[in-house]
């Protein structure tokens, strides 16, 4: 039981650069989350997956995008990195939207 | 517009002593309040507390919260350096995702 797995866990970007995190839980639950987290600024959501087949944006969405493929997985897309982008992004999920979440390991990105 | 807020912001403390860690929080349709410890990687489930006065705990770690006084505490007893950590709180409200407060960062120092 994995639990909530990310990847990659660390990527350097060029400025202009697309790239695509990717996110799997293996506890059937139906809610996931993006956040990005920065020095001083806590957990902001960027987007999320109440249920399979719906995604809404969060508190931070601009310059992202997101796929809800299917139950297990959530993805977050960045079409063209700014440094301002340069950040850890974690995905969670949760039973349901408003339940406990579960956090994955984090991915590092840098944009230059 | 709903939030979290988190006091002190940071803190050092010597091991042994004790600590209390504050969390507030205003949101519509509050339904739980939840605290996650975040040392070098992702936060890790600690707490959710529904019912005011009914204290959680989990070895030197206590949690209370306060629904009319809107706010919550978490303590540590006899701290050690493996306590050293981002404490985070977080409010459950109505049919939206968690609204997290900013964290206190906790140093224990030997």
């Amino acid at each position: 039981n994995a639990g909530v797995t990310q990847t990659p866990k660390f990527q350097v970007l060029k400025t202009g650069q697309s790239m695509t995190l990717q996110c799997a839980q293996d506890m059937n639950h139906n809610s996931m989350y993006w956040y990005r987290q920065d020095p001083g600024m806590g957990l902001r959501l960027i987007y999320y997956s109440a249920s399979e087949g719906t995604t809404d944006k969060g508190e931070v969405p601009n310059g992202y995008n997101v796929s809800r493929l299917n139950k297990r997985e959530f993805s977050l897309r960045l079409e063209s990195a700014a440094p301002s982008q340069t950040s850890v992004y974690f995905c969670a999920s949760s039973e349901r939207r408003n339940y406990e979440q579960y956090f994955g390991p984090g991915t590092r990105l840098t944009v230059t | 517009e709903d939030k979290v807020v988190q006091s002190p912001l940071s803190l050092v403390v010597h091991e042994g002593d004790t600590v209390t860690l504050n969390c507030s929080y205003e949101v519509t349709n509050f339904r739980s309040l939840l605290w996650y410890k975040q040392e070098k990687k992702a936060p890790t489930f600690l707490f959710m507390l529904t019912s005011s006065g009914i204290e959680k705990k989990s070895g030197r770690l206590s949690s209370i919260l306060d629904k009319k006084e809107l706010f919550s505490i978490l303590n540590i007893t006899a701290t050690q350096t493996g306590d050293s950590a981002v404490y985070l709180c977080a409010a459950s409200a109505g049919n939206t995702p968690l609204v997290f407060g900013k964290g206190t960062r906790l140093s224990v120092i030997a």
